[in-house]
């Protein structure tokens, strides 16, 4: 157990629906990071945030958004779903805001959109 | 930007047969750099690092050199075994970005 949960850890759900994907942080870790994971694009970055605030924006999608909760979980919202979403979604901590040692990573949430 | 090439898999080994997996990048200043392995079914653990030019990081049998001259940071293992096989990441930390990802190598090793 590496002290990152995702929830949950597998989704089926159809096109143009919406879904919610929760990480709970390593405990005393500030920093959650959203990546995608797909068979053809490897693991590609999508949102940051430190404390509650949004810090770094990648390839993210305007029909995803995220935000980090007071207790530091954060939540991320995929909607009007394309069969393309399918994908691996991983979330990843850190203690500070920028960590050149590395980060924890949770199990992740395959998501499956048919 | 900031970029990680590895090379592009499948490799298939025998048991206890060297492995070699290359990796290099593109980076302003001087990044950290790290390995993850992802088994399958699981998340990314992070396999070893190195924050300095020269310095080798090491795990598991697992060893990689922080090359800045080359801007590579190869991984290496002696003698592999069936439970090696996974997927295998490179990634660098510049500081201008979270940590930025090579696509993976998958390593597949038979017995």
């Amino acid at each position: 157990d590496s002290g990152v949960t995702q929830t949950p850890k597998h989704l089926i759900t159809a096109t143009g629906q919406r879904v919610t994907l929760r990480c709970s942080p390593r405990s005393g870790d500030l920093s959650v990071y959203w990546y995608q994971q797909s068979l053809d694009q490897g693991l590609q970055f999508l949102i940051h945030y430190y404390n509650g605030e949004e810090r770094a924006k990648g390839n993210i999608l305007e029909r995803f958004s995220a935000q980090q909760f007071p207790d530091l979980h954060s939540e991320l919202n995929l909607s009007s779903l394309e069969l393309g979403d399918s994908a691996l979604y991983f979330c990843a901590s850190s203690v500070d805001a920028g960590s050149p040692y590395g980060y924890t990573f949770g199990s992740g949430t395959r998501l499956t959109v048919v | 930007g900031d970029s990680v090439t590895q090379m592009e898999g499948p490799v298939t080994l025998s048991e206890e047969a060297f492995l070699t997996i290359n990796c290099t990048y593109t980076a302003t200043g001087y990044p950290s750099l790290f390995w993850y392995v992802q088994y399958p079914g699981e998340g990314l653990q992070l396999l070893l690092k190195a924050t300095k030019a020269d310095d080798k990081g090491s795990n598991k049998g697992f060893e990689a050199t922080y090359r800045k001259e080359t801007t590579s940071f190869h991984l290496e293992k002696g003698s592999v075994q069936v439970s090696d096989s996974a997927v295998y990441f490179c990634a660098l930390y510049s500081g201008n970005t979270p940590l930025v990802f090579g696509k993976g190598t998958r390593l597949s090793v038979i017995a």
